[in-house]
């Protein structure tokens, strides 16, 4: 299974809103409601932030929120703070009852 | 509370076989849907899916490394244990181990990770 493509990186500035994208196949991403989104600061291990597409676990700000349009899905940080500086992962499960990342985006807060 | 933690060598030899295990509580693999999978990050890259044992005993494995990887489990000492043949320098990374549920599918809980260096 191939990676699913983001974008290698994004800013913004406190306050604004950034759109992170994450383009797989109608074998995953488009397939299923099952894309999750999964924030990393350096050192740390993966926070899952998004699941089931728009779904935010407890505890997640309601800052982040996600959609899907056909194999594309996207997550949203609204009102940028400098603390959601870190690595963004999108992760879908897949045809083969797997499950596969993107390629990882790096949100800079200016 | 839920809880995974990764043990395992830090260091391994080329050709050598790694052996990983995931010591989990707050769970159970003998639950209907539950499942952990193993996920590997080579330092400064992404996040790589490495393979997913079921509460059933179904596993599944990523196509790219499947010939060299083996998962399974020991449910009444709430572990799981990744072998990987023939270890490559470009195997180096930190290895996590994750829970996940059989639909939604996604990764609600990792533990720490442990970082794995392949050197002679």
């Amino acid at each position: 299974q191939s990676a699913l493509t983001q974008p290698a990186s994004v800013s913004g500035s406190p306050g604004q809103s950034i759109t992170i994208s994450c383009t797989g196949t109608s074998s995953d991403v488009g397939g299923y409601n099952y894309v999750s989104w999964y924030q990393q600061h350096p050192g740390k291990a993966p926070k899952l932030m998004i699941y089931d597409v728009s779904n935010r676990p407890s505890g997640v700000s309601n800052r982040f929120s996600g959609s899907k349009s056909g194999n594309t899905a996207s997550l949203t940080i609204s009102g940028l703070q400098a603390e959601d500086e870190a690595d963004y992962y999108c992760s879908s499960y897949t045809s083969s009852s797997t499950q596969v990342f993107g390629g990882g985006t790096k949100l800079t807060v200016l | 509370q839920v809880t995974l933690r990764e043990s395992g060598p830090a260091l391994v030899k080329p050709t050598q076989t790694l052996t990983l295990t995931c010591t989990f509580s707050g769970f159970s693999l003998s639950t209907s849907g539950m499942c952990v999978s193993w996920i590997r990050q080579p330092p400064g890259k992404a996040l790589e899916w490495l393979a997913r044992i079921d509460w059933d005993d179904d596993k599944y494995y990523s196509t790219s490394l499947k010939t060299r990887l083996t998962i399974s489990k020991d449910t009444s000492k709430n572990q799981v244990v990744l072998t990987m043949t023939n270890m490559d320098p470009v195997d180096t990374a930190t290895y996590y181990c994750a829970r996940i549920r059989i639909q939604p599918y996604y990764f609600d809980y990792w533990g720490q990770g442990t970082l794995v260096t392949v050197s002679s």
